[in-house]
């Protein structure tokens, strides 16, 4: 079963603004990390959190973690159109070990 | 420096044939997994090899699936007897095996059972 829950489950934003997904986790974790999917193409990693991290910034991504309440969050600033793709995150509970991936979010950035 | 690749891009199977998905792990990675999606939802796991070894297959079906990551070549996902709910898109990873590493992905299989 999955263990993450994505919302929104969709977001239309225009260029240029903010975009900020949730995600949310049952288990503890070891790290939880963020994926980027276009449409009919592999997963491109974005972004990974350990679980003593709280916040981490990569480019225009910053993501928040919260391990007591067993959620995390990806802002994306000054999006573009570029950006339009599904964002998954995904929760890893030991070393390489399996990912449990969210129900992602579809993000649409329009001009 | 290539990446994860996979072959076919694209499957197309009879309902009762095998399927035969391919993955080379990008160099340097020794760690393999499976994935499968199905449209307009998240990966599930299947299964985590490493060469000549399966160490994780809890996502695995019972019956029909196999994998395997031989000594030499790619690993094998086989999907033997397939049937229509086995359509689906079917994504490779693989890491270095470390903490704190990230899985690459390649771009994925799309099945498709007639």
């Amino acid at each position: 079963s999955q263990q993450g829950e994505e919302d929104p489950q969709a977001l239309s934003i225009q260029e240029g603004e903010n975009a900020t997904m949730n995600c949310s986790y049952k288990t503890s974790i070891n790290n939880l990390q963020w994926y980027r999917q276009n449409s009919g193409r592999g997963l491109v990693h974005l972004i990974l959190i350990r679980s003593n991290e709280r916040e981490k910034h990569s480019g225009r991504l910053r993501v928040t973690l919260d391990t007591s309440k067993k959620s995390s969050s990806l802002l994306i600033t000054a999006s573009r159109a570029a950006d339009t793709a599904s964002y998954f995150c995904a929760t890893s509970t030991g070393t390489a070990s399996k990912l449990t991936f969210g129900t992602g979010t579809r993000l649409q950035v329009t001009l | 420096n290539a990446g994860v690749m996979q072959n076919p891009r694209h499957l197309v199977r009879r309902r009762g044939q095998e399927a035969r998905l391919r993955c080379s792990p990008m160099k340097g990675h020794s760690h393999v997994y499976w994935y499968r999606q199905l449209p307009e939802e998240g990966l599930k796991f299947m299964v985590y090899l490493q060469k000549e070894n399966i160490i994780d297959e809890s996502g695995m079906p019972k019956e029909r699936f196999s994998a395997e990551f031989p000594k030499e070549g790619p690993s094998i996902l086989r999907i033997q007897q397939v049937v229509r709910g086995d359509s689906a898109a079917y994504f490779c990873a693989s890491s270095p095996g470390q903490m704190d590493q990230p899985q690459h992905f390649g771009d994925g299989t799309r099945l498709s059972i007639l």
